[in-house]
C-alpha cells in the first residue's frame, strides 16, 4: 500500500463513453497531481491541484476534466476519449504550501489505472 | 526548456554484477532539483533520492549510489551487485524553483532487467 490509491487499477471504454478515475490519499498531502504515462513517451503532467486549487493545467484536452473536492481525493472525469488518450493514468501527492507546490517536492504515486480506449 | 535524458531505453544484467543508469539533464535555472524514482511491475512510482542544485555530494545508499555532476549536467545512478528485485523501470526527473514548482519533469525511463 502506497498511501495513494487508485480506482480502477484497470479501465476499458469506448468513445462515447462516460467515466471517472478515482485517487485517494491519506498522507495528509494538499497537493494532488495527473501524470500521463504513454509507452516510450516521458511522464507527462497534465493537472495539479493545491490545497483544491488547480494550479495547473497543463495544455490538456476538454475531454478530460478533473475535480478536486478536497485535498484528500482527486478525481479524472473521462468524456469523449480517442484511442490516443490510452495510456495510465497515475495520481500522486506531495506536501503544498500556502502558495504553489515547490520544486523540491517529492511526490508519492498511486499505482495507476490503466486505460484504454476502444 | 527544461529536459532530461535517459539514453538507454533498456539494459539487462546478470545478477550481482553492477550497472550504472545515465541520466543528463538541461535547464536554465541555477536553483533546481533532481530525482530518481522506480517504477516496479506493480505499477507505482517509487521515490529513491532527491539532490538540489547546490549538493554535488555523491551519496550511497546501501548498494544504491549517485554520481551528481554540475560540469557535466549528469545524474547517474549506480546498482552494486544488482538483484532481481531491482528488476524495475528507473526514470531521472528535473524540477526548477523557479518555474517547477508544480511541474516534475521525467525521462522516458531506463528499463532494467536482472537475470538471475
Amino acid at each position: 500500500e502506497t498511501g495513494v490509491t487508485q480506482t480502477p487499477r484497470h479501465l476499458v471504454m469506448g468513445m462515447t463513453n462516460k467515466k471517472s478515475l478515482k485517487c485517494e490519499q491519506h498522507l495528509g498531502h494538499n497537493a494532488m497531481y495527473w501524470y500521463k504515462q504513454s509507452a516510450k513517451k516521458p511522464l507527462e503532467l497534465m493537472f495539479v491541484y493545491n490545497f483544491k486549487e488547480q494550479t495547473e493545467n497543463n495544455s490538456v484536452p476538454s475531454r478530460f476534466s478533473p475535480e478536486c473536492p478536497n485535498s484528500s481525493h482527486l478525481f479524472l472525469h473521462l468524456h469523449t476519449l480517442q484511442p490516443e488518450d490510452s495510456a495510465l493514468y497515475l495520481c500522486a501527492s506531495g506536501v503544498g504550501t500556502g502558495g504553489s507546490p515547490t520544486g523540491a517536492n517529492v511526490l508519492t504515486f498511486g499505482a495507476g489505472s490503466r486505460l484504454t480506449v476502444l | 526548456a527544461q529536459k532530461v535524458t535517459q539514453a538507454q531505453t533498456e539494459i539487462s544484467v546478470v545478477e550481482k554484477e553492477d550497472v550504472t543508469l545515465d541520466c543528463v539533464y538541461e535547464t536554465r535555472d541555477t536553483t533546481y532539483y533532481l530525482f530518481w524514482y522506480k517504477q516496479p511491475p506493480s505499477g507505482e512510482l517509487v521515490f529513491l533520492i532527491r539532490r538540489n542544485s547546490f549538493d554535488e555530494q555523491n551519496e550511497i545508499s546501501g548498494r544504491y549510489s549517485w554520481n551528481f555532476q554540475k560540469s557535466t549536467s549528469s545524474f547517474n545512478f549506480t546498482i552494486t551487485a544488482s538483484q532481481v528485485v531491482d528488476s524495475a523501470v528507473y526514470f531521472c526527473a528535473l524540477s526548477e524553483a523557479r518555474t517547477g514548482a508544480n511541474n516534475l519533469f521525467f525521462g522516458t525511463g531506463t528499463r532494467l532487467t536482472v537475470i538471475p
